[in-house]
């Protein structure tokens, strides 16, 4: 059972341009919802987050948007850098097990063309 | 120090051979986790620990060995390995209750021939 769907697959964007990453989950007890970024050759590094109960969080040019209702959270890069090609995995998490358990998406891969 | 260390960074074995994957952590987190990600996929977890016990085992093969052996250390010893178990093994760690997100190390590559 796929729990977490992320799209696009891959995505080309010119030096400045606005990048838009989507995920959509099912699972309601998830409770936490962040973004990863991770370069080649490291791990994924926490990138924004955001909680259930706020629809919108913004960090600098990163933004996140969240649609409880609707099941889905996205991410939204502004002006985007070369430096932010890279790519991007949602990962919601549900706490279980003492402890909380991200469940990831299938990534984005992010070229932002000079 | 807000880093997670893996060691080591690369590492090739046959299949009979023996090797242990370490991570590292002095921020004070209490939960520890172990995944591994084939190229361009998704980090899959495989282990959880909190509080030094392990609460999460996804089914991974018993050719797989974790071990927390305090609040700070996590290991993971091979054993047996086949070629398909080639992967970057990534260590993270969390706070176990709150939520801040966790923290990856940058991974071992392992190579199994």
């Amino acid at each position: 059972q796929q729990q977490v769907k992320q799209s696009p697959q891959s995505l080309i964007v010119q030096k400045g341009g606005i990048s838009i990453i989507n995920c959509a989950y099912e699972n309601t007890a998830f409770d936490y919802f962040p973004w990863y970024q991770q370069f080649p050759g490291k791990g994924p590094a926490l990138l924004i987050a955001i909680r259930p109960d706020v629809s919108e969080k913004k960090e600098g040019r990163f933004t996140i948007s969240f649609n409880k209702s609707a099941k889905q959270f996205s991410l939204h890069i502004m002006d985007s850098q070369p430096g932010d090609s890279a790519t991007y995995f949602c990962s919601p998490a549900e706490w279980g097990d003492s402890s909380y358990k991200l469940i990831f998406g299938s990534g984005t891969r992010l070229l932002v063309r000079p | 120090d807000t880093e997670v260390t893996q060691t080591p960074k690369h590492l090739v074995m046959g299949m009979t051979n023996k090797k242990s994957l370490k991570c590292e952590q002095h921020m004070g987190h209490r939960a520890m986790y172990w995944y591994k990600q084939k190229a361009k996929k998704p980090p899959e977890l495989m282990f959880v620990y909190s509080y030094e016990k392990l609460s999460i085992n996804e089914s991974v093969p018993s050719r797989f060995s974790p071990e927390c052996p305090n609040s700070s250390l996590l290991n993971l010893h091979l054993h047996a390995l086949q070629p398909e178990d080639s992967a970057l093994y990534l260590c993270a760690s969390s706070q176990v209750q709150g939520n801040y997100g966790y923290t990856f190390g940058s991974g071992t590559r392992l190579t199994v021939v």
